[in-house]
């Protein structure tokens, strides 16, 4: 069975910096390419970033612009996504996702963890 | 950027055939995918490339592609169907959704 749990979520003041994980399990990790998608409450889900398996490939949203970054240690099963700059609108449930390259779609979502940025 | 629409709310009667709309800019040319989101819960796959369903999701569940819009249709819908459904295709190895429609069953 496949497991993707997120953790690190937590309350950050705008313009502050955090760090969010998710460990994977039940798959072939190495192989995956892993997608973060978020979701502000009660609204539609917004694609953040893609990295391929080797963790050389990285993609991001337009409205990024810069201010994250995706990593992965294929050692510890892990994904990562360090956010900077923390704006009020970058709250939301952050989503670890596998892509099922071959079919064009992501196939497994983790429960999400939770990011809040306000003062 | 690349924008999808879905209409907001759909509603339909238990047993009747519930059909959920996402149109794009030449979308014809994508590959398209439908994910159903529970109030709580996370997504989950019920469509892939248009209209493969992975092992698990029912027959009732079908999609479908004509002039630009994606269609996710559902027959004999339950009121266990009754949740978000999002769609999601790719553009430049962007990945994009539509804004997400609610499926009311009543």
């Amino acid at each position: 069975e496949v497991q993707l749990v997120e953790s690190g979520g937590d309350l950050v003041q705008p313009g502050g910096s955090l760090k969010i994980s998710c460990t994977a399990a039940g798959f072939n990790f190495v192989n995956s390419w892993m997608h973060w998608v978020r979701q502000a409450p009660g609204k539609g889900l917004i694609w953040v970033a893609r990295i391929n398996s080797e963790g050389t490939f990285t993609t991001f949203a337009d409205w990024v612009n810069g201010r994250f970054t995706i990593s992965r240690d294929n050692a510890k099963n892990s994904l990562y996504l360090h956010m900077s700059s923390l704006r009020v609108e970058d709250t939301a449930l952050y989503y670890c996702a596998r892509e099922e390259t071959a079919d064009w779609c992501i196939g497994d979502w983790g429960q999400g963890t939770l990011v809040t940025v306000s003062s | 950027s690349y924008d999808l629409t879905q209409p907001p709310s759909v509603s339909v009667s238990p047993g009747q055939t519930a059909t959920i709309t996402c149109s794009g800019d030449n979308l014809e040319a994508k590959f398209v995918a439908w994910y159903l989101q529970k109030p709580g819960q996370s997504p989950a796959l019920v469509i892939y490339e248009r209209s493969k369903r992975p092992s698990g999701i029912p027959e009732r569940f079908s999609g479908s592609m004509s002039d630009n819009t994606a269609t996710l249709t559902i027959r004999e819908t339950q009121p266990m169907d009754e949740a978000h459904y999002h769609c999601q295709t790719w553009d430049d190895s962007k990945v994009f959704f539509g804004g997400g429609t609610r499926l009311t069953v009543l």
